[in-house]
């Protein structure tokens, strides 16, 4: 049974540019949660997708946008990077708000 | 505002004996608290969880007890194995998301 999968696994991008990471959640789960986490900090909610909607939303700027597709799988946007985006983002899938199960993070640098 | 918090940066246990990890929140509304373990480059893996309407939950090694009146739970790793060293992150339900304490750094000595 695969677990949460994310690509890429690493990525260097520049300020000003636009980035999409993706994630296939867990086998029968069909909600998709994204967080942010920084170097030395706890994972930060950035937002949660079900049935194709976002449902919820932690405090990042309109630059942050996201997508949920029919088959749960879900990408990440961030347009206008900026330094401070630089960080381990984590997906995270849970079967209708039961627990979140992660996956491996994709890990972003901008430059 | 930090409303989930681990004030010790890291432990440091010999294999065999008891680790407790420690957790404070602030907000009395979180009713469901999740622990998870992370090691470097992976994911966080989900260890036990605790209802608020409980004060104990056990599974294997690992017991959460928490305690509401302090806003306090603590997550005990009985016996600690050298396999046990990672990083594990508290944390709290708020509605739809988790809210995330900043995590303790565990090391189990052999």
């Amino acid at each position: 049974d695969a677990g949460v999968t994310q690509s890429p696994t690493h990525l260097i991008k520049t300020r000003g540019q636009q980035v999409t990471l993706r994630c296939s959640p867990k086998s029968g789960h069909d909600t998709v949660s994204w967080y942010q986490q920084a170097l030395g900090q706890g994972p930060q909610f950035i937002f949660q997708y079900y049935e194709e909607e976002e449902r919820q939303r932690g405090n990042f700027p309109d630059r942050f946008s996201g997508h949920q597709f029919p088959n749960y799988s879900s990408e990440l946007n961030v347009n206008a990077l900026l330094l401070g985006d630089s960080a381990l983002y984590l997906c995270a899938s849970s079967l209708s708000g039961h627990t979140q199960y992660f996956g491996p993070g994709t890990r972003l640098t901008v430059l | 505002d930090q409303q989930v918090k681990q004030n010790s940066p890291s432990l440091s246990v010999q294999e065999g004996r008891i680790s407790i990890l420690n957790c404070d929140y602030t907000n009395s509304m979180f009713d469901y608290f999740l622990w998870y373990k992370k090691y470097p480059a992976e994911g966080p893996t989900f260890l036990i969880s605790i209802s608020s309407i409980k004060d104990k939950n056990e599974d294997g090694r690992f017991t959460v007890f928490l305690n509401k009146s302090a806003k306090h739970l603590s997550l005990h790793i009985v016996p600690s194995q050298p396999g046990d060293s990672a990083v594990y992150f508290c944390a709290a339900k708020q509605g739809n998301k988790l809210v995330f304490g900043a995590g303790t750094i565990l090391r189990v000595k052999s």
